[in-house]
């Protein structure tokens, strides 16, 4: 089957780093996503990862390693407005989105 | 990024009445839309997928009679809940895919919908 594992809720503190992990099992692979929740509102996108590696992007960066079908979300220089959910979201062969429930972040002063 | 909007933000309607959501790709045409629902606390649900001219694709176990879709421009989808029941309050988010790039999705502001 299809599944996401991703820590159900973290907390960190305002101007820390915080590292999101997920691990992913899907069939086939064409990319893995990922996203903001803002409560009550929808994703937004953050970034996209197809090749093996590092990205980054201002204060996020998103890793991937297809073998072991792990990625993280490394988040920089914590913002109280950084308090969200975020989505760990790969792509299988169909190109249909597989989505878990979610990381929960929680930021304190 | 695309703008993708919905319409409306929020709907209240009573057990039994047919609610219209409207999805627009604002800024480029595009063949293809996603409908999502979203329960609380839960992940993202794909409920079908949406091709201009043509039928939706309806994901396993969601009732096509039910929520019916309608892609009749490039640029507009609209979802139907027909006959709506409590049990079908959610927030309800389309995405909109950019040419057949598929790493190109972009999400709409998602209505929430509740029903008495």
């Amino acid at each position: 089957g299809q599944n996401i594992d991703q820590p159900t809720e973290m907390t960190a503190t305002e101007g820390a780093i915080v590292q999101i992990n997920c691990t992913y099992q899907t069939s086939g692979f064409n990319g893995l996503f990922w996203y903001q929740q803002h409560a009550g509102e929808a994703p937004t996108f953050l970034s996209y990862n197809v090749l093996d590696g590092l990205e980054e992007k201002g204060r996020f960066s998103s890793f991937l390693s297809r073998s072991k079908g792990y990625s993280y979300l490394l988040l920089k220089e914590l913002q109280m407005k950084d308090s969200a959910s975020y989505l760990c979201a790969p792509m299988d062969s169909n190109y249909q989105l597989i989505w878990g429930a979610g990381t929960k972040l929680i930021i304190k002063p | 990024g695309a703008v993708v909007s919905q319409h409306p933000s929020r709907v209240i309607c009573k057990s039994g009445t047919s609610v219209k959501i409207e999805c627009r790709s604002l800024d480029f045409q595009a063949t293809t839309m996603f409908w999502y629902r979203q329960f609380p606390k839960q992940s993202l649900m794909l409920m079908a997928t949406s091709n201009e001219g043509s039928k939706a694709t309806y994901e396993q176990g969601v009732e096509k009679d039910k929520f019916l879709i309608n892609h009749a421009s490039l640029t507009l989808s609209t979802l139907t809940v027909t006959s709506a029941h409590p049990e079908d309050s959610s927030f309800y988010i389309c995405s909109v895919l950019r040419g057949s790039s598929y790493n190109e999705q972009f999400f709409g502001p998602g209505t929430r919908l509740t029903v008495l």
